[in-house]
């Protein structure tokens, strides 16, 4: 069962334009979802949150959307730069604080220069 | 500062195996989180610590896994009895106690465990 779905496994996207990751959720406890980049080699480095009680959050070029009604939330990346190419995975939480994250399986993101 | 370390990064060992594999957490950090990616898949959680309190297992997929950590610091993923299916990237996480109205995991870089 998997509770946080990333439907796009790759996305290419020309360098300077917007790049845009979704993703779906199942279970309506979730109140908070993050966004993670990731390297090979790497562990997931964190890159945006958003809390239930908002539908955007803005930090520099990224911003996560939520639209509850739909469990649907996605992160916009503009411009997009060749060093964003990575695998992006969102994750939620069932309650705001220190809990285990429930992942997505992500989605590869390539920047075309 | 130093970020989560883990060690070691790559490991092959022989099905029926038993092998350990350890999570240094950032200095402060009261969570501690254990993950495993398959090829091909998300993360899945496995365990996760939180000051004094009971682990939470709900994720360790069977009995022949455990982990522990002492001292509130330093922890260990045991896997016995190694399978194949057992091979997987384990990623361990740690995080301060909840403050403001943003939180997040930082991952350490991962153990590639192989069982041949």
């Amino acid at each position: 069962d998997q509770q946080v779905k990333q439907n796009s496994p790759s996305l290419s996207v020309q360098e300077g334009r917007i790049s845009i990751l979704n993703c779906d959720y199942t279970n309506s406890m979730f109140d908070y979802f993050l966004w993670y980049k990731k390297y090979p080699a790497e562990g997931p480095t964190f890159l945006i949150s958003i809390s239930s009680i908002k539908d955007k959050n803005e930090d520099g070029r990224f911003t996560v959307f939520l639209n509850k009604s739909a469990k649907h939330l996605s992160l916009h990346i503009v411009p997009s730069q060749p060093g964003d190419s990575a695998v992006y995975f969102c994750a939620a939480s069932v309650s705001f604080g220190n809990e285990k994250l429930t992942f997505g399986t992500g989605t590869r993101l390539t920047i075309i220069p | 500062g130093a970020g989560v370390s883990q060690s070691p990064s790559n490991k092959v060992t022989e099905k029926g195996k038993d092998v350990e594999l350890r999570c240094d957490p950032i200095s402060g950090h009261t969570a501690l989180y254990w993950y495993r990616q398959s090829l091909g898949q998300g993360l899945e959680f496995l365990i996760y610590f939180q000051g004094n309190s009971a682990p939470d297992k709900s994720g360790l997929p069977s009995d022949r896994f455990s982990a522990e950590r002492t001292g509130g610091s330093v922890s260990t993923l045991t896997i016995q009895r190694t399978q194949q299916e057992d091979s997987a990237v384990y990623l361990c996480a740690s995080s301060p106690p909840g403050t403001g109205d943003s939180y997040e995991q930082y991952f350490g870089p991962g153990t590639r465990l192989t069982v041949t």
